[in-house]
Formats: C-alpha cells, sequence, structure tokens
C-alpha cells in the first residue's frame, strides 16, 4: 500500500539553529501539505502546496518558515532559526486532489522535533 | 475561521458499555472526515462522510453526518480495549485546500 514517509522520525536541535524536514508523498499525488502538532494540542494546518507553489498558509506558517518540492519526489519543511514553540510533531500528507472533489489525505508517521 | 469543537474530550468507559463522540461547527463543511491517532504516529483515516444525513457504519463504528454539514458523530457500539486512542475529527471546509481538525477526544476503554 503506498504510503507517505517522514525523515527523521525525531530530532533534537538547538534554538536558533535551522532544520529540514523531509517527506516523500505518494508518487501519484498533487497536493502536499504540513500540519504540526504541539504534544497534548490539536493538530493545525501549516501550508499546502500544489504545482509547485504555496496554496494556502496559516499564520504559524511565518517567515522563519519554507517549504520546497526540490526535485519531484521530496517535499520539504525548513526552519530557519528554531524556537522552543516549534517543539511539536510535524505531519507531512498528501492528495491526490485539493477542492472540488474530496481525496483521502494520506498523512505520514510524522517527525518529533525538540528544540532545546 | 472555521472551527470544529468535539465532545467529550477524554472518556473512560469499561469495556461492553457504548459511546458517542461529537463533532460540532457553525461551519458548513463539504465533507468531514473521522481519523484515529496513535501515540507518536500519524493520524489514520477511519471513514469520510460527504452527504447531509448520511450514516456510515464500520464493524461496531457508526458515522453520521448532520443535514446541514455542520456537525457528525462517532457512535461505538460494546466498546473493546483496542478501540483506545485519540478520535479527531476533520473537515474539509470545499473552498480551501486544507483540512481543519478537532481538538480530539482521547477514549480509554478498560477491560
Amino acid at each position: 500500500e503506498p504510503e507517505v514517509t517522514q525523515t527523521p522520525s525525531h530530532q533534537v536541535t538547538q534554538m536558533g539553529q535551522e532544520v529540514i524536514l523531509r517527506c516523500v508523498p505518494i508518487s501519484n499525488h498533487l497536493y502536499f501539505y504540513w500540519y504540526r502538532q504541539i504534544l497534548g494540542q490539536k493538530v493545525e494546518f501549516l501550508v499546502s502546496f500544489y504545482n509547485n507553489e504555496i496554496s494556502e498558509k496559516s499564520e504559524i506558517f511565518d517567515d522563519q518558515f519554507s517549504v520546497e518540492r526540490p526535485d519531484g519526489s521530496n517535499f520539504t519543511l525548513k526552519i530557519r532559526s528554531t524556537k522552543l514553540e516549534d517543539s511539536a510533531m510535524y505531519f507531512c500528507a498528501s492528495r491526490e486532489t485539493g477542492t472540488g472533489v474530496w481525496t483521502e489525505a494520506f498523512f505520514g508517521q510524522g517527525t518529533r522535533l525538540t528544540v532545546v | 475561521t472555521q472551527l470544529l469543537e468535539q465532545s467529550p474530550q477524554f472518556l473512560s468507559i469499561q469495556e461492553g458499555e457504548n459511546l458517542t463522540v461529537y463533532c460540532n461547527s457553525s461551519s458548513v463543511f463539504s465533507s468531514l472526515q473521522w481519523y484515529r491517532q496513535e501515540p507518536g504516529e500519524g493520524p489514520v483515516l477511519l471513514v469520510t462522510v460527504v452527504t447531509g444525513g448520511e450514516v456510515k457504519k464500520l464493524k461496531r463504528l457508526t458515522f453520521q453526518f448532520g443535514d446541514a454539514r455542520k456537525d457528525s458523530s462517532l457512535h461505538i457500539t460494546a466498546a473493546q480495549p483496542g478501540d483506545t486512542g485519540l478520535y479527531l475529527c476533520a473537515g474539509d471546509p470545499g473552498s480551501s485546500y486544507k483540512l481543519i481538525f478537532g481538538s480530539g477526544t482521547r477514549l480509554l476503554v478498560r477491560p
């Protein structure tokens, strides 16, 4: 069964450092997403990406965040200068389509980011 | 801003009991999904409801979408310890590219 894979599963970084979280979406999917979940809180939307550009982003997704699809298979989330409050589980998801016709969003297993 | 409110937040029941989890909003959603999430893992889709008034059954789980497509419920019959987990509802506004998640219901089924 096709799946979304994320690496690493756990990343520990020092405050102020840059991190890149990596995702390989399902191959025939066109829409890609990053969500985050702070421990004990709800899953929050960060950004959606389609046709090599951001479709929508939340207030959380400020100038410290960026996304990229560098090579046609990977989808990355970069945090330029991490803060303690960036510590969370980050989930990547992909879908065949975005709006109009609903299709299932498949989620990866997540990357646990710990900022110390 | 569209919000999804889930209730209850926590539920601890005895094996064999029935339970209902609610997901409510003041906004209309084009579809609504129920996910289950295990600790340290990503959400896994259980079901999608699309049509107002729709009812879907998945073994002992019954999902309903409200007529106005603003609310949904998940009913579990004869709960088992294996049902323990975090249940999330998520809505597709239809005019956006994102899913909006509820805050989740943490279910514990005691043997």
